[in-house]
């Protein structure tokens, strides 16, 4: 079963803007992750964030973790026309030491250039 | 560095056929995962390897699906028979350990479609 569940399910938004995904999931977790499909790369990890985190930025990707209210958000700043991709969350879904994955459904995300 | 390698990329067959996929993990990576991706869903997974060892095996429907790692690289999952809703993609990923914070690196995937 999936343990997360991605909000929007679609988005498309104009090149420049920004985006912002959630993802809410169920379970007590050490990390969550998130990645992004598409047809070029496969899936491709692109960041993770510990449950002790609030706050995490790569480039111009930035995560918040919520542990109370088991949630998450991906913001992708000045979005490009190579961000179009799928990004799915994945928590280890345990709080254990396994590194077992359990992925959300997924934000199909558009940008138009 | 090289990637996960998978074959075959494409696979189509009939119900109640059988089929197997390969993949090669990343060099010295010690944990080995399968998964099944269902049209619009995200990845689940089937099955987890660590060396030659399965540490995870909860969801794998092992009335009709195996999965081996022989030697603790090369991993093949087969599928005997395979039915309709088998039709997904396979994806094989790979990690340095099984630790929750290793990151996951995947193939390319196996398209079936099962007819």
């Amino acid at each position: 079963s999936q343990q997360g569940e991605e909000d929007p399910q679609a988005l498309s938004i104009q090149e420049g803007e920004n985006a912002t995904m959630n993802c809410s999931y169920k379970t007590s977790i050490n990390n969550l992750q998130w990645y992004r499909q598409n047809s070029g790369r496969g899936l491709v990890h692109l960041i993770l964030i510990r449950s002790n985190e609030r706050e995490k930025h790569s480039g111009r990707l930035r995560v918040t973790l919520d542990t109370s209210k088991k949630s998450s958000s991906l913001l992708i700043t000045a979005s490009r026309a190579a961000d179009t991709a799928s990004y799915f969350c994945a928590t280890d879904g345990y709080g254990g030491a396994t590194n077992k994955l359990i992925f959300g459904t997924g934000t199909l995300l558009a940008v138009q250039p | 560095e090289a990637g996960v390698a998978q074959s075959p990329r494409y696979k189509i067959i009939e119900k109640r056929q059988s089929v197997a996929f390969w993949c090669n993990p990343i060099s010295g990576h010690a944990t080995l995962y399968w998964y099944q991706q269902i049209l619009g869903q995200g990845p689940k997974l089937l099955i987890q390897f660590q060396n030659n060892g399965v540490v995870d095996d909860s969801q794998l429907p092992k009335d009709r699906f195996s999965a081996e790692r022989l030697k603790g690289v090369d991993s093949t999952l087969k599928i005997q028979p395979a039915k309709l809703e088998d039709s997904a993609v396979y994806l094989c990923a790979s990690s340095l350990g099984s630790w929750s914070n290793n990151e996951q690196f995947f193939g390319p995937g196996t398209r079936l479609t099962v007819l």
